[in-house]
């Protein structure tokens, strides 16, 4: 069964604090996304990796970086965290605009 | 925007009916996803349509797709209890993996 992975599910964290959400993946898809999902405005790409090293911004990067060092891991950071963050953060894996496979979320809230 | 009318819904059918979710868009498309989302989980495609379709069927799913009028739709058949959740459409603008979500249609089905 192809999997996405996210750790953790669920983070607390003051304004200011340093964030990092992981995702991995078991199908080795060379192309992997950053998602956030708000209320009313569905899903939002953050950052798109095409493979290890190389990524790109998505629609909205502004607060965020990632890391990508190994094809089955992804990682999202958010370097001082801001409370307009809070948001529930989604990890994909696919390729092309073939079917996307998702992970269960993380439920980020930045007090 | 990618998205023409709003396609944020909430409709509440009863468990036998059938229900339909439409979704329109602005630029072209090679492909329109449906995707599902139940509570507290991440979205899962249900069906992709390509843009030399006009329509899916798997099982009491049923997406049609009209290129000329750039937009696609997605029917329930007999809906049951079970089909209650959120159902997004993704395009793909161009061909490099990128997606680009709808803000979904709520779908609550009430035995």
């Amino acid at each position: 069964d192809m999997k996405v992975t996210q750790m953790p599910r669920y983070l607390i964290k003051r304004m200011g604090e340093n964030v990092l959400l992981e995702c991995g993946q078991d199908m080795s898809h060379e192309t992997m996304y950053w998602y956030r999902q708000d209320p009313g405005l569905g899903l939002q790409l953050i950052y798109i990796s095409y493979d290890v090293d190389s990524n790109s911004e998505g629609d909205i990067p502004k607060g965020y970086r990632v890391s990508r060092k190994k094809r089955e891991h992804f990682s999202l950071i958010l370097d001082s965290a801001k409370t307009n963050q809070t948001s529930v953060y989604f990890c994909a894996a696919g390729t092309g605009v073939a079917e996307q496979f998702f992970g269960p979320g993380t439920r980020l809230t930045v007090l | 925007s990618q998205w023409g009318e709003e396609n944020l819904q909430a409709l509440s059918i009863q468990e036998g009916e059938d229900v339909t979710m439409n979704c329109s868009y602005k630029t072209y498309t090679t492909v329109v996803h449906w995707y599902r989302q139940d509570s507290g989980r991440g979205p899962a495609l249900i069906i992709l349509i390509r843009s030399n379709e006009r329509e899916k069927r798997s099982g009491r799913l049923r997406a049609t797709l009209d290129t000329s009028s750039q937009s696609s739709s997605l029917s329930i058949t007999a809906a049951q209890c079970e089909d209650t959740a959120v159902y997004f459409c993704a395009t793909a603008p161009s061909s490099f993996s990128k997606l680009v979500f709808g803000q979904g249609t709520s779908l609550s089905v009430v035995p």
